[in-house]
C-alpha cells in the first residue's frame, strides 16, 4: 500500500533527447507528488512536484503528467543536457502523515 | 542563507566505536528526518522527528540512535551495533505536517576503517 515503484533503474539519454521517467503508486489517499534531484555527492533538491487536481504541471523543461485513473505519474525531461545527468527521485506523500513514501531513483545520464 | 548543514562530510569509524553525525537547520522546521542512501536503494529512514524532545523510530533504526533537545538540531549517533554502517547519512527538514516537501542537508559519507 505504501510502496511508490520507479522505473526505469538507469537512463542513458543522448543531448537533446527527452528523458522520460515513471512512478506507479498504490495509495489513493496519497495527494503530493514531488520530484528530487540529486547530483553525486549532494542531497536531493526537490526539482518540480504535482497535486492530483492537476494532470500536468510544467516547469521550463521539465514536465510531470500525472494520471489519477492509472494511479501513475512522469517525469519528462525535455531538450535534455549533460547537466541533467543526476539521480531522480519520485516520492508520495498524505496530508496526516509526516512520512513521504520514495521511489528507488533512477540514474539519468546525458550523453554530450 | 537559511538550509540545512551536515558535519563532517566524511567521517571514518573504527570497529566497536560511536559516531554522531552532526545536522542543523536554520529554516525553523519542525519535522527533522535521517535517510540512509546506499547504491540502488534509494532512501531509506533511519529516524524523524515532528517536535522538539520527540522522535520516532523509521524503517532501518536498529544500531543508530538520536536527539531533538533543539528545534534546529537532530543529531545521529551510528553505535557500534550497527554492523554495516557504510553509507551516504542525509538529513533532512520539513515544515511539518501541512508541507510536505522536504528539504535535504548535503550529507555525510560513513566509511569504516
Amino acid at each position: 500500500q505504501q510502496q511508490v515503484k520507479q522505473s526505469p533503474q538507469s537512463l542513458i539519454v543522448q543531448k537533446g533527447g527527452i528523458s522520460i521517467i515513471n512512478c506507479a503508486y498504490e495509495n489513493t489517499a496519497f495527494d503530493y507528488f514531488p520530484w528530487y534531484q540529486q547530483f553525486p555527492g549532494k542531497g536531493p533538491a526537490l526539482l518540480i512536484a504535482i497535486r492530483p487536481d492537476v494532470s500536468e504541471k510544467k516547469e521550463g523543461r521539465f514536465t510531470i503528467s500525472f494520471n489519477k485513473s492509472a494511479k501513475q505519474f512522469s517525469l519528462h525531461i525535455m531538450d535534455s543536457q549533460p547537466g541533467d545527468s543526476a539521480t531522480y527521485f519520485c516520492a508520495a506523500s498524505m496530508q496526516g502523515s509526516y512520512i513521504p513514501t520514495f521511489g528507488r531513483g533512477t540514474s539519468l545520464i546525458v550523453h554530450p | 542563507d537559511g538550509g540545512i548543514t551536515q558535519s563532517p562530510k566524511y567521517l571514518f569509524r573504527k570497529e566497536g566505536q560511536n559516531v554522531t553525525l552532526s545536522c542543523e537547520q536554520n529554516l525553523n522546521h519542525d519535522a527533522m528526518y535521517w535517510y540512509r542512501q546506499d547504491p540502488g536503494q534509494g532512501l531509506r529512514l533511519i529516524y524523524y522527528s515532528q517536535i522538539v524532545n520527540d522522535f520516532q523510530k523509521g524503517d532501518i533504526a536498529e544500531g543508530y540512535s538520536v536527539s531533538r533537545e533543539k528545534k534546529e538540531s537532530f543529531p545521529l549517533t551510528v553505535t557500534s551495533a550497527q554492523k554495516n554502517p557504510t553509507a551516504f547519512y542525509l538529513c533532512a527538514s520539513s515544515l511539518g505536517q501541512a508541507s510536505e516537501t522536504q528539504y535535504f542537508g548535503p550529507g555525510t559519507r560513513l566509511l569504516v576503517l
